[in-house]
């Protein structure tokens, strides 16, 4: 039954070491999103795929990068964790909306989140 | 209880009372609106969303109402119970860009 799945669900890496997050999705959705998420804050979003279009946010650091090999799935890696890196990392998904006749908001579904710690 | 927006993330209700929780949104062009419900180490989950075109929109136990005049949308939940606890998100979306833009969220919290 679930629709967006996160693996692992808890990461312990050393600092420094690259590590690297997966999110797979079975709603077949076109657009997938990695959101970073620290304590009591709202989620921020890191970048996001459109099909295979690439969108990076301005002040996404370029330690962090991202990979779609196919439809359902969507990687994140951390090049070199920092203590600073810890947090929730969020996936996200949401349907392909464009050239619909009728405008619709991009709902966004989300995976239970991996828990990254940085020791 | 009735949380004033941004100023005060934290909101406690007695169990089996109606809560309002509020969000100011920042973008006057926004088209749609989603509220989310976070429970501790999960993610965000779609409890209700409403267009710009309508400023009341209700589900189970829950409604969400927009005033576009002064941007401000507003959650509704009625006869709280435990499992309500959570941090709410309001998110806002303008059609055309599938970015969401997430308020600062509110701890909601039911006494029982």
């Amino acid at each position: 039954d679930a629709m967006v799945i996160q693996n692992p669900r808890y990461q312990v890496t050393q600092f420094g070491k690259p590590v690297t997050l997966s999110c797979s999705q079975t709603l077949n959705h076109n657009v997938m999103y990695w959101y970073q998420q620290k304590s009591s804050q709202a989620p921020k979003l890191l970048f996001h795929y459109y099909d295979k279009d690439f969108n990076n946010e301005a002040d996404t650091p370029d330690n962090f990068q991202s990979r779609r090999p196919n439809t359902s799935f969507c990687f994140l890696d951390i090049r070199s964790p920092g203590l600073g890196d810890a947090a929730m990392y969020l996936c996200a998904t949401s349907r392909d909306l464009r050239g619909l006749a009728v405008l619709a908001g991009y709902e966004q579904y989300f995976g239970p989140g991996t828990r990254l710690t940085v020791t | 209880g009735e949380n004033v927006g941004l100023h005060l993330p934290t909101l406690s209700v007695q169990e089996g009372d109606n809560s309002i929780i509020n969000c100011a949104y920042s973008n006057s062009a926004s088209d749609y609106f989603i509220w989310y419900k976070q429970e501790s180490g999960k993610g965000p989950q779609f409890i209700i969303d409403i267009r710009s075109n309508m400023d009341k929109r209700q589900g189970q136990r829950v409604t969400v109402l927009l005033n576009k005049t002064v941007k401000h949308l507003s959650l509704q939940i009625a006869a709280t119970q435990p499992g309500d606890s959570a941090v709410y998100f309001c998110a806002e979306n303008n059609f055309g860009n599938e970015k969401l833009t997430f308020g600062t969220g509110t701890r909601l919290t039911i006494i029982p």
